[in-house]
C-alpha cells in the first residue's frame, strides 16, 4: 500500500539550531513528495515539494531532497527560528493527485 | 482570493444528530477531498471527488456521505453523529495533475457529546 512515516515529536530545539525531520514512504507508483506546515488554529500550507528523484525542494530556508533509493524525503533547516514552531506533515501524492499524509511532527523552538 | 472556504469553524452536536459541513473552492479545481485530523494520526482521507458527479471513498468513510453536484462545492454529511466523530475536519482541493499543490481550508472543529 501507500503510506508515509515520519519521526514522532515533539521536537524541541533552541533558536538557531539545526533541524532534521525524517520522512520515509512506501508507494505503489512513482509519487510526488511534499512537506506541509500547520500553524496553530490554521489549515495546512505547502512548504515545499519535489516531483522526481533527486529533485530538491526549498522554501523559507527549509530543504528536502527526493531520494528514491532510500524512499526518503527528510526536511532540514540550518537555523530555526521561534516563528518556525508548528506541526510539519510529510505527504506523497499519486494518481489523480490523491494525497497520503504522515502523522505530523510538532516542532517547538525556544528563544 | 478566497481559495478553499469551510463552514462552520466550530460545531457541537449531540449524539444522533445530523449535520453538513460545507466546503467551497473558487479555483476551478477538479479534485476535492475531506480529511479528519486526530491527535497522533495525521490526516486521514474520508471521501474524495475527481469532478462533478464523481465521488469515492477514502480510508475512513463510515458514517459520512458526500456529493458533488458542482465543481465548486463538496459538502460532507454526518448522518448520525457519534462521539468517535469528534475531530477537526479539513477540506482540500487541487488540480488532478499529480504533483500540483493541494489547498486546504481553515478546518472545522467538531465535538460530538
Amino acid at each position: 500500500g501507500n503510506s508515509v512515516t515520519q519521526m514522532e515529536g515533539p521536537v524541541t530545539l533552541s533558536e538557531e539550531a539545526f533541524l532534521t525531520i525524517n520522512c520515509t514512504y512506501t508507494a505503489t507508483g512513482y509519487p510526488s513528495l511534499f512537506w506541509y506546515v500547520q500553524y496553530p488554529g490554521e489549515g495546512l500550507q505547502l512548504l515545499l515539494k519535489a516531483t522526481k528523484a533527486d529533485d530538491k525542494g526549498s522554501n523559507k530556508g527549509f530543504e528536502a531532497t527526493y531520494r528514491k533509493e532510500t524512499t526518503s524525503f527528510h526536511l532540514e533547516k540550518g537555523s530555526v527560528q521561534v516563528s518556525d514552531s508548528a506541526v510539519y506533515f510529510c505527504a506523497l501524492a499519486l494518481v489523480f493527485n490523491k494525497f497520503y499524509f504522515g502523522s505530523g511532527t510538532k516542532l517547538n523552538v525556544k528563544p | 482570493n478566497a481559495g478553499v472556504t469551510q463552514t462552520p469553524k466550530f460545531q457541537v452536536l449531540k449524539t444522533g444528530q445530523s449535520m453538513t459541513l460545507q466546503c467551497a473552492q473558487d479555483m476551478n479545481h477538479e479534485y476535492m477531498s475531506w480529511y479528519r485530523q486526530d491527535p497522533g494520526m495525521g490526516l486521514r482521507l474520508i471521501h474524495y471527488s475527481v469532478g462533478a458527479g464523481i465521488t469515492d471513498q477514502g480510508e475512513v468513510p463510515n458514517g459520512y456521505n458526500v456529493s458533488r453536484s458542482t465543481t465548486e462545492d463538496f459538502p460532507l454529511r454526518l448522518l448520525s453523529a457519534a462521539p468517535s466523530q469528534t475531530s477537526v475536519y479539513f477540506c482540500a482541493s487541487s488540480r488532478l495533475r499529480e504533483g500540483t499543490e493541494a489547498f486546504f481550508g481553515q478546518g472545522t472543529r467538531l465535538t460530538v457529546v
